[in-house]
């Protein structure tokens, strides 16, 4: 069975431009969420999906960016326009069921906002 | 909100030495305790998780870690560690929502 995947695995960016994320669930899982880790510092969660509904979005930093999860498969995140502390490794993971369940991670998209 | 400290960001350590990587957390309610690890190149992988009963879990790679409530710690360890074992360890906690909250990071090194 697939895992969690991410494209890209890397992006380079200027300030000011817009970049999109993309993340494709396992099969089945009707819990997506994003993670963020911004170097040296700790993975911070910024929001989770169930199925295509937003079911928290509190750690999102602003409205620079955006999540969609359409038809309750894969998600995007965009951010435009990109800020230079936007750089980090942009982690996806995906879950079925109780809050107990284990989250399975892709391997994470790192950004680069110069 | 959770607060999760773990508190040696860097342990090099020789092959065959054991190992423990401490980890504390903040909260006043019921929690779920996991540990995560990630190889290099690779995602974040469940190494182990306690969510209720036995107050020690196990993993399948030999790696163990013990809830304790009082001290609100979840500490790994590892009694003999391989090279293969050199990554980085996250623990991390969810209290009453999905979301997890994770520590800044354990890096381990393992040297023959």
């Amino acid at each position: 069975e697939a895992g969690v995947t991410q494209f890209p695995s890397h992006s380079v960016i200027e300030k000011g431009q817009t970049v999109t994320l993309r993340c494709d669930p396992i099969s089945g899982h009707d819990n997506l969420y994003w993670y963020r880790r911004v170097m040296g510092k700790e993975i911070k969660f910024l929001l989770h999906f169930v199925k295509e509904s937003k079911q928290d979005e509190s750690g999102m930093p602003n409205n620079r960016f955006l999540a969609e999860r359409t038809g309750g498969t894969y998600s995007t995140l965009k951010v435009q326009p990109a800020e230079l502390e936007d750089s980090g490794v942009y982690f996806c993971a995906s879950s079925q069921g109780i809050r107990s369940a284990e989250q399975f991670f892709g391997p994470g998209t790192r950004l680069t906002v110069l | 909100a959770q607060s999760v400290t773990q508190l040696d960001s860097q342990v090099p350590v020789f092959e065959e030495a054991p190992v423990e990587l401490r980890c504390n957390y903040s909260s006043s309610v019921s929690v779920y305790l996991f540990w995560y690890v990630q190889y290099p190149n690779q995602g974040l992988q469940l190494l182990l998780k306690y969510l209720s009963g036995s107050t020690l879990v196990e993993s399948i790679n030999g790696f163990e870690a013990e809830f304790n409530k009082s001290q609100t710690s979840f500490h790994l360890r590892k009694p003999s560690v391989h090279i293969s074992d050199t990554a980085e360890y996250f623990c991390a906690v969810s209290d009453r929502d999905y979301k997890l909250s994770f520590g800044a990071g354990t890096t381990v090194t393992v040297r023959a």
